[in-house]
């Protein structure tokens, strides 16, 4: 089994709809949680953080965390064109390995 | 604020061969971690530099290695090359070792091609 697993994509959606990416993960006791959004050919970017379960929002993005279930999400509201990337989910489990999932490719069609 | 900096962006090297990657972290950031990126296998952990020490390693063989200088400056190093280390290696930075509470920042990654 896979430390993180992701939906597997890609998903495609209409530009102003909402993206909805799931992530599970195996190590229970993991602490830290983080989406980072990859354009083709660039390099990772942090765009969410989250440590507690419930929602966070920032802008346009939610994360949501539930521990029990170990599950993370992120919700991309009123999505754009410019959010057509490759999202990553990654945790850190009790070895601090940070470890990432494979990826969901989003594509918003305008 | 300048980021995270790496040296070559391009390598092409030929198998058996060694190869060295530089990475210079953010101003203040003492945590260096490196990334193997490929098709297939996605990003997987190398190793984390914090504070001159190797606090975490990856399952990779012993042909990578890698150091940080008192300044923050990471080198990697990639011994008798195989076609298979062909990806893109990045080096992420942050305050923190293990970059618990504030994620890593990346720099633009290094594309090694082994002929």
């Amino acid at each position: 089994q896979k430390e993180v697993e992701q939906n597997s994509g890609p998903l495609s959606v209409p530009e102003g709809a909402i993206a909805s990416l799931n992530c599970t993960y195996s190590d229970r006791v993991s602490q830290s949680f983080f989406w980072y959004r990859q354009y083709s050919g660039k390099s990772p970017e942090l765009i969410m953080s989250i440590y507690s379960n419930g929602d966070k929002e920032d802008g346009r993005f939610t994360a949501q965390l539930n521990k029990a279930s170990q599950y993370v999400s992120l919700l991309i509201r009123d999505s754009q064109p410019s959010d057509s990337a490759t999202y990553l989910c990654a945790v850190l489990p009790r070895d601090y390995k940070l470890s990432f999932g494979a990826g969901t490719t989003v594509t918003v069609r305008a | 604020k300048a980021g995270v900096t790496q040296t070559p962006r391009y390598l092409i090297k030929t198998r058996g061969q060694q190869v060295t990657l530089s990475c210079s972290p953010i101003s203040g950031h003492r945590s260096v971690s490196w990334y193997q990126q490929t098709p297939g296998q996605g990003l997987q952990f190398l190793f984390e530099y914090f504070s001159e020490t190797q606090r975490n390693k990856g399952n990779f063989p012993g042909r990578f290695s890698g150091r940080q200088f008192s300044n923050s400056r990471s080198e990697m190093n990639v011994s008798t090359l195989e076609l298979g280390d062909s990806a893109l290696y990045l080096c992420a930075s942050s305050f923190e070792p293990t970059a618990t509470n504030y994620g890593y920042t990346f720099g633009s990654g290094t594309r090694l091609t082994v002929v």
